[in-house]
């Protein structure tokens, strides 16, 4: 299994520009995730899908950050327009919920993005 | 609002148990403790997760004590590579969201 496959690994861009990111979940697996990583903050949940339905974004920061999954295998985390503040590791996870407790997430190599 | 509190940071001896601690006193009777750690430049990796009964997976072992009010992870043999941010976290039975805090860094030591 390849597992979370997140791209690209690093992104550079300048204050203003559009970036997306992108997360191909584990097959089989039904929900999703979107957290981001500073020193600052740790790691914090933005978003997360499931059955490819946005369940809960109110870890979103604002407006200019948005998120989707057209199918089960793709997800999108776009940011526009981006600013330095927002540069961080950004990681995919995902996980198989069957309704029950106790379901383990995993996560992807994480985009570490620099806005400059 | 923190549910569980952990120490900053702890030192092993390599190829001796590691016993990390973890304070989760307001736990609710459905919340479960996972253990996830985070190696250095990687995502989070699952450790393992428990209820009321005590677990032991192929990576380590769950103590949770009768009242549930705390808990211990305990790698039987540490080696260099588990070397991470170790994070103790509660969560409600059927939610899939996960608070990470801040986590107890494991230094293990040759």
């Amino acid at each position: 299994d390849a597992g979370v496959i997140q791209s690209p690994r690093h992104e550079v861009t300048e204050m203003g520009q559009e970036v997306t990111l992108r997360c191909k979940p584990i097959s089989g697996h039904n929900s999703l995730f979107w957290y981001r990583q500073t020193m600052m903050r740790g790691l914090e949940l933005l978003i997360y899908f499931n059955n490819n339905v946005p369940i809960d974004d109110s870890g979103m920061p604002e407006d200019r950050f948005s998120a989707k999954m057209p199918n089960a295998s793709f997800s999108t985390l776009k940011i526009q327009p981006s600013e330095p503040r927002d540069s961080a590791v950004y990681f995919c996870a995902s996980s198989l919920a069957l309704r029950q407790a106790g379901v383990e997430q995993y996560f992807g190599p994480g985009t570490r993005l620099t806005v400059t | 609002d923190a549910k569980t509190t952990q120490p900053p940071s702890m030192d092993c001896a390599e190829g001796r148990a590691a016993n990390l601690p973890c304070n989760h006193s307001t736990i609710s009777g459905n919340e479960y403790v996972y253990w996830y750690r985070q190696i250095h430049s990687q995502g989070p990796q699952y450790i393992i997760h428990g209820l009321k009964n005590n677990e032991t997976n192929e990576m380590a072992s769950l103590i949770i004590t009768e009242d549930r009010k705390s808990s211990t992870l305990i790698l039987p043999h540490a080696t260099l590579r588990d070397t991470a941010v170790y994070y103790c976290i509660v969560s409600q039975g059927g939610s899939e969201k996960l608070v990470f805090g801040k986590g107890m860094k494991l230094t293990v030591n040759p």
